[in-house]
């Protein structure tokens, strides 16, 4: 149980264009789900907390027009780069409060982000 | 001050040995706690949990808590060549609507030497 799922696990693109990246709790349902960026040799950054139905909380420094979340069911929370710049990249990982114990947190595998 | 602090290391154990990784926070009023490994490039794996005072074991994991003293341990045991990755020791916020926000630590690198 608690399985989480990111898409894509890597992605290239050129400086400018805009990414997506989805985050799927795979067998429970997810009211709560979390985005983290992670760059060489540091730890997880909390950027946003995302509330099926609701906008995102962003943390401070965090631009929201340029990391646009949607989490519009109990399963899925998208995370769009928009005009991704070569210092968008990173290590992006989604995670998903469970749903017996909401003090924890599940993991997905991760989306590393290259910007050319 | 950091939120939550851990020895970057390298730790480095031989195999069999017991691994003692240690982690301290700074908010009074946390209330869970976390330890995630993680694997070079990968993401972040739950290993345990602790809310209360004490220890809790679970194989060959051995969460420790005290929170007078703002500290929460994870001793691993018969260390295997496998352990070796980065423990992340993470800590819930103890301000009301936090929205169990988890506060990572930097991490402590293991290798478990044979």
């Amino acid at each position: 149980g608690a399985v989480v799922s990111q898409h894509p696990s890597w992605v290239i693109c050129k400086s400018g264009t805009s990414v997506k990246i989805e985050c799927r709790s795979l067998d429970f349902q997810a009211t709560t789900m979390f985005w983290y960026r992670q760059f060489p040799k540091q730890s997880l950054m909390l950027m946003a907390t995302s509330n099926e139905g609701s906008k995102a909380t962003y943390e401070q420094g965090v631009e929201k027009d340029k990391f646009l979340i949607n989490h519009a069911s109990l399963t899925l929370s998208t995370l769009t780069v928009t005009s991704a710049h070569p210092e968008d990249s990173s290590f992006y990982i989604c995670s998903a409060r469970g749903d017996r114990d909401f003090n924890e947190q599940f993991f997905g595998p991760g989306t590393r982000l290259t910007v050319l | 001050q950091k939120e939550v602090e851990q020895n970057s290391g390298p730790l480095s154990v031989p195999e069999g040995a017991i691994a003692s990784l240690n982690c301290t926070y700074s908010d009074r009023g946390s209330q869970s706690f976390f330890w995630y490994r993680q694997y070079s490039g990968k993401s972040p794996e739950l290993i345990m949990s602790i809310y209360s005072n004490g220890d809790k074991e679970d194989g060959r994991f051995t969460a420790q808590l005290n929170k007078a003293s703002q500290y929460v341990s994870l001793l691993i045991r018969d260390s295997q060549p496998s352990d070796s990755a980065t423990y992340l020791c993470a800590v819930t916020s103890g301000l009301t609507g936090g929205g169990n926000k988890l506060t990572f630590g930097t991490g402590t690198q293991l290798k478990v030497e044979l």
